[in-house]
């Protein structure tokens, strides 16, 4: 069974302060693609990075960057300086390769609020 | 850039009304979900579909039913509106390809009274 962990329900932090959004999954396919997505208070949820399980890279987007290991099936999100616009829930997400019907599965999210 | 429109960004319904939510992507994308989203649950899949009259169900389908007449459009029907069913509904779409991304629309917040 495929599942995705985000034990963090909710974190609170002060403007500029680093914050690191948990994420742990299993699956035992070998091939196989993990998400992060920000939902504002808009509603509307936003792709911010798509990961394939043979990279495991870490990647730096601006403020952003993501700590993939297989070693530990974790894909950690750290935003760095963190600030007001950044309050969201975050969504880690993951999807096997193959099949036409591309189902995503979810984990239950982490609020993160920044304080100014 | 890739849009995906709900009709409703809010909806209020009487319990036992029959609820349409529709949904638009104007991307040509094959595969189109319904999910719906509830505090501590995450977002939960309940139909998807992958091509014209083609439909699955998805984790929770009970008490929904949908509907792609047409490849841009999927449309999401509560037959009996009930207050279980109060909650965001997501709508999302997303090609054929390798990227898997989806891409989701605004969300209708459904509230069944």
């Amino acid at each position: 069974a495929q599942k995705v962990t985000q034990a963090q329900t909710e974190i609170s932090v002060v403007e500029k302060e680093d914050v690191t959004l948990d994420c742990v999954y299993e699956t035992r396919d070998t091939t196989y693609y993990l998400f992060w997505y920000k939902q504002p208070p808009s509603g509307e949820l936003v792709f911010l990075i798509r990961r394939n399980s043979f990279d495991e890279q870490n990647e730096i987007s601006g403020r952003y960057s993501w700590n993939f290991q297989k070693s530990t099936s974790s894909f950690n999100f750290t935003i760095t300086a963190s600030q007001v616009v950044d309050s969201a829930v975050y969504f880690c997400a993951l999807i096997m390769e193959g099949g036409a019907t591309n189902k995503l599965i979810f984990g239950t999210g982490t609020l993160l609020a920044v304080q100014p | 850039d890739v849009k995906v429109t709900q009709s409703s960004r809010y909806l209020v319904k009487r319990t036992g009304e029959k609820v349409f939510l529709e949904c638009v992507q104007d991307m040509d994308h094959e595969n189109m979900f319904w999910y719906r989203q509830d505090p501590g649950l995450g977002l939960r899949l309940i139909y998807f579909s992958y091509d014209v009259k083609m439909k699955e169900k998805g984790d929770i389908p009970e008490g929904y039913s949908v509907s792609r007449e047409k490849k841009e459009r999927f449309s999401l029907i509560l037959e009996s509106a009930s207050t279980n069913q109060t909650s965001m509904y997501l709508c999302a779409s997303t090609g054929a390809g390798e990227s898997y991304e989806q891409y989701f629309g605004p969300g209708t917040r459904l509230t069944v009274t």
